[in-house]
């Protein structure tokens, strides 16, 4: 299952809601992941079906969506959210979007 | 607390096999519903999901890579293996080892490796 994310480069201001796009190619219900990835470290998970908190992860990042049409929002953006954002389908075998990275103006 | 760690040749030549090790701690794969997966990422792009073991011995591939991927596990549970045959430049890539989250039927991906770094090169 094809996953595209959008924008692939996002540039806001530390305060700003920032929203990133995730679309699948056919219905995956619920069954998606996001993850953060922070330069030179492993992927981190952050949200996990559709809409789910992974734990310890801070509560200004939030999931929603289902279907095809998925969003990750941070309400208000901190200077380590400095990131690439990946999102993963699981509802057949396992793929990844193609990142949105995400710097400060 | 859940560790995972990679480790692999660093380089090898293409048509070569490549061997990696994932050493785990905090978690035993003869756990009920626990898994294992091998995740992969060039350089400055995307993830591709390889192939992953569970508690029960079970195997599972990328439909698209797996004729040439084997993935096995020690008996104790502690450590998951992946071998990859004739490797090209393609191959390239940082190798992650992960654990799938602990509800059976989701696989996303809960604890990863660091990661080790492989390059294809004659």
């Amino acid at each position: 299952i094809q996953m595209t994310q959008s924008p692939s480069l996002l540039s806001a201001s530390v305060g700003d809601r920032v929203t990133l796009s995730c679309k699948a190619g056919q219905n995956i219900n619920n069954y998606l992941a996001w993850y953060q990835q922070k330069l030179g470290e492993a992927p981190k998970l952050l949200i996990y079906n559709a809409n789910s908190l992974q734990t310890g992860i801070p509560s200004r990042f939030s999931g929603s969506g289902s279907g095809t049409d998925f969003t990750l929002t941070i309400s208000s953006l901190q200077p380590e959210d400095v990131a690439t954002y990946f999102c993963q389908q699981y509802n057949s075998w396992v793929t990844f979007g193609s990142g949105t990275k995400l710097e400060i103006k | 607390q859940v560790t995972l760690k990679e480790s692999g040749p660093g380089m090898l030549q293409p048509s070569k096999t490549l061997s990696l090790t994932c050493s785990f701690s905090g978690f035993s794969l003869s756990t009920s519903g626990m898994v294992v997966s091998w995740i992969r990422q060039p350089s400055g792009k995307s993830l591709e999901w390889l192939a992953a073991i569970d508690w029960d011995g079970d195997k599972y591939y990328n439909p698209s890579l797996k004729s040439r991927l084997t993935v096995s596990k020690d008996t104790s549970n502690t450590q998951v293996f992946l071998k990859i045959t004739s490797v090209d430049i393609a191959d390239t890539a940082t190798y992650y080892c992960a654990r799938r989250g602990t509800v059976v039927t989701y696989w996303y991906f809960d604890f990863w490796g660091p990661g080790t770094m492989v390059t294809v090169s004659s």
